[in-house]
């Protein structure tokens, strides 16, 4: 079946350090978004993603969605203690309405 | 804007018991989603809804899930009789049309279940 695997699935990091996270689907996607869940809570929207190669920025955050639509990663600059949660992608694959959500990457981030 | 609504928030059973969720999407919304989380995995969707009609149940385990949307509106999801390995967060989400990455999905504050 269809799968979005991420990677790493658990960073610690330093404030201040950078972070990235990778996603990789086994199928073309015709769009990603990417979620971000605090411990305890629920998947917050971040951005979505739509054409090959767009890359978008939100401050601190680069989201880039790769040339086949097949893998996506973000990336953050100078991390925060405000910036602690797992990290999901969640793409569709071409042809259907459904979202196929990202094993997550969780961040610690240690002040 | 109000959000998602869901009720209960926890919930304990033991095994072989029914359990039933409730959720209530934003007014408006066209499109309702039922996710499964298991701790440490990503969401898993359960049934995808447009109004009142089923979009998308595939990964639903039909032998012991059900669920309804009645009026396009609120919706249920139940399981009978519960496993153990039921024991998940059952998140709710929707959107204003018909979702499939072109949307924002809003997600509920979820139903914590746990199966002794």
């Amino acid at each position: 079946g269809q799968q979005v695997m991420q990677i790493p699935q658990y960073q610690h990091v330093q404030e201040g350090e950078d972070f990235t996270t990778y996603c990789n689907s086994s199928t073309t996607l015709s769009n990603i978004q990417w979620y971000k869940q605090r411990p305890g809570g629920h998947p917050v929207f971040l951005i979505q993603l739509v054409k090959s190669g767009e890359v978008k920025k939100q401050k601190r955050l680069t989201f880039q969605f790769g040339e086949a639509k097949k893998n996506s990663s973000l990336h953050i600059t100078a991390t925060q203690t405000t910036d602690v949660g797992t990290y999901f992608c969640a793409g569709t694959p071409g042809g259907t309405y459904k979202y196929i959500f990202g094993t997550g990457t969780r961040l610690k981030v240690l002040a | 804007e109000a959000g998602v609504a869901q009720s209960p928030r926890y919930k304990i059973i033991e095994k072989r018991q029914s359990v039933a969720f409730w959720c209530n999407p934003i007014s408006g919304h066209a499109t309702l989603y039922w996710y499964q989380q298991i701790l440490g995995q990503g969401p898993k969707l359960l049934i995808q809804f447009q109004n009142n009609g089923v979009v998308d149940d595939s990964q639903l385990p039909k032998d012991r899930f059900s669920a309804e949307r009645l009026k396009g509106v609120d919706s249920t999801l139940k399981i009978q009789p519960a496993k153990l390995e039921d024991s998940a967060v059952y998140l709710c989400a929707s959107t204003p049309l018909q979702g499939g990455g072109v949307e924002t999905q809003y997600f509920g504050p979820g139903t914590r279940l746990l199966v002794l």
